[in-house]
């Protein structure tokens, strides 16, 4: 298995844009996070989906942030309009299971600059 | 305060010594998660403990949940564990995650 697959891997956009990241996660595995990682706020978990599903987007910064898992194998998180403070990487990550033993897998993350 | 902190923030050792770092939570868990997060970026899962002990190479996890505490041990460092460590909690009341801000290890030659 590749693991899990993000792109792209940087993104360099305007203010007022709209920003699609996208994730593949591991075949088998039933829950996809997506992560957002700032000098500032260090790493926190934006929102979570078992079985497709969302089951917790507390951590979704506004409503200029959406997340959809239209089947298992993709997912996707957009913002619009973005703006210079979403500037950061985000990171998705997959696991089987939410307490999995053999813990999350991680990608390599998207770089997004917002200027 | 933060519901976890860890310790100590900063941490040069010499290669080949035994290193701990800390990861103390103040809420109630249902899971702890130790990160790696390389010099490049790339973070790498380490271990997911509800209870006790566990131990993959060189580095072993160990939780007490009585005392709201756990360490990551790395013996024999190297170099290449120069990394930063996070530990995350899942908040068994919110089923929420809370990260800690890390711990930057730099392993010296």
């Amino acid at each position: 298995d590749a693991g899990v697959i993000q792109s792209p891997r940087h993104e360099v956009t305007e203010m007022g844009q709209e920003v699609t990241l996208r994730c593949k996660p591991i075949s088998g595995h039933d829950y996809l996070f997506w992560y957002r990682q700032t000098m500032m706020r260090g790493l926190e978990l934006l929102i979570y989906f078992n079985n497709n599903v969302p089951i917790d987007d507390s951590g979704m910064p506004e409503d200029r942030f959406s997340a959809k898992m239209p089947n298992a194998s993709f997912s996707t998180l957009k913002i619009q309009p973005s703006e210079p403070r979403d500037s950061a990487v985000y990171f998705c990550a997959s696991s089987f299971g939410q307490l999995s033993n053999y813990g999350y897998t991680f990608g390599s993350g998207t770089r997004l600059t917002v200027v | 305060k933060n519901e976890v902190e860890q310790s100590p923030q900063n941490l040069t050792a010499q290669e080949g010594e035994f290193i701990t770092i800390n990861c103390s939570y103040s809420v109630g868990i249902s899971a702890l998660h130790w990160l790696q997060q390389h010099p490049g970026g790339g973070i790498v899962s380490l271990f997911m403990l509800s209870s006790g002990k566990k131990k993959h190479g060189r580095l072993i996890a160990t939780i007490n949940i009585q005392e709201k505490h756990s360490s990551l041990h790395i013996t024999a460092s190297h170099p290449r564990d120069s990394a930063v460590y996070i530990c995350a909690v899942l908040n068994s009341g919110t089923y929420k995650y809370i990260f800690g801000t890390g711990t930057r290890l730099k392993v010296l030659a």
